[in-house]
């Protein structure tokens, strides 16, 4: 069955980096792109991003961009969300997130558990 | 962008009754690519609805999904006491950005 685990909670300073990851397991891991949304305590769901671990390509919220970097490691079934000069709007529950095709715009069937990333001074 | 607006914020209903949730997009989503999750206090949320009317695996049938264009409503036809909680709109037509409803919270009466 198809699992994505991610890493585990972070406590960072604003102004910092923070990386997480993603683990996928139970398929072929380039068959389909990962998605990374976002939600900050007690609010909504926020895209972020998408990135096909068949070809690498992204596609990014245009909010984020220039702060936001997907990678993936293919021989690791792993993927990463980078968040760089972390401020306080950033805190939030961090997922990543899977569809039933290798498109950006997809419906997201399997998810990670979520990654708090707190940022705080 | 396509900004959804989900009414009502909050519904309160009691089991056994009938919930009607609404999506509204500011412009007509494509190909019907709308989307309904659940999602539970500390949990991530579940998709229920895909295509705007297609339910996903394993979703009970007292969940329906109906609309087209800009206009989306999601049915819970008899409300069980684990159908209480948040529920989002999604939709995935047109991308970057896929976006999300803000947020319907069920909550028992």
């Amino acid at each position: 069955q198809v699992q994505l685990v991610q890493s585990g909670t972070e406590v960072m300073k604003p102004g910092a980096s923070v990386k997480v990851s993603c683990k996928a397991s139970g398929y072929t891991f380039t068959t389909y792109g990962i998605t990374w949304v976002r939600q900050a305590p007690g609010q909504g769901l926020e895209w972020m991003g998408w990135i096909s671990a068949y070809s690498g390509n992204t596609k990014y919220a245009q909010k984020l961009q220039g702060r936001v970097t997907l990678t993936t490691d293919t021989s690791t079934s792993t993927a990463y969300m980078e968040v760089r000069s972390l401020i306080s709007d950033d805190t939030a529950v961090y997922y990543c997130a899977r569809g039933a095709r290798d498109s950006a715009g997809s419906a997201y069937w399997w998810w990670g558990q979520g990654t708090l990333v707190t940022v705080s001074s | 962008e396509i900004v959804l607006t989900q009414s009502p914020g909050t519904l309160s209903l009691s089991p056994g009754e009938r919930a009607t949730l609404s999506c509204r997009a500011s412009q007509s989503v494509s190909s019907s690519y709308l989307a309904w999750y659940q999602q539970k206090p500390g949990q991530a949320p579940r998709v229920l609805i895909y295509g705007a009317s297609s339910r996903a695996t394993g979703i009970p049938d007292r969940f329906s999904g109906s609309g087209s264009g800009t206009d989306f409503t999601l049915t819970i036809s008899r409300l069980e006491p684990e159908d209480f909680a948040v529920y989002y709109c999604q939709q995935y037509g047109s991308s970057p950005p896929i976006t999300f409803g803000q947020g319907t919270r069920l909550e028992i009466k």
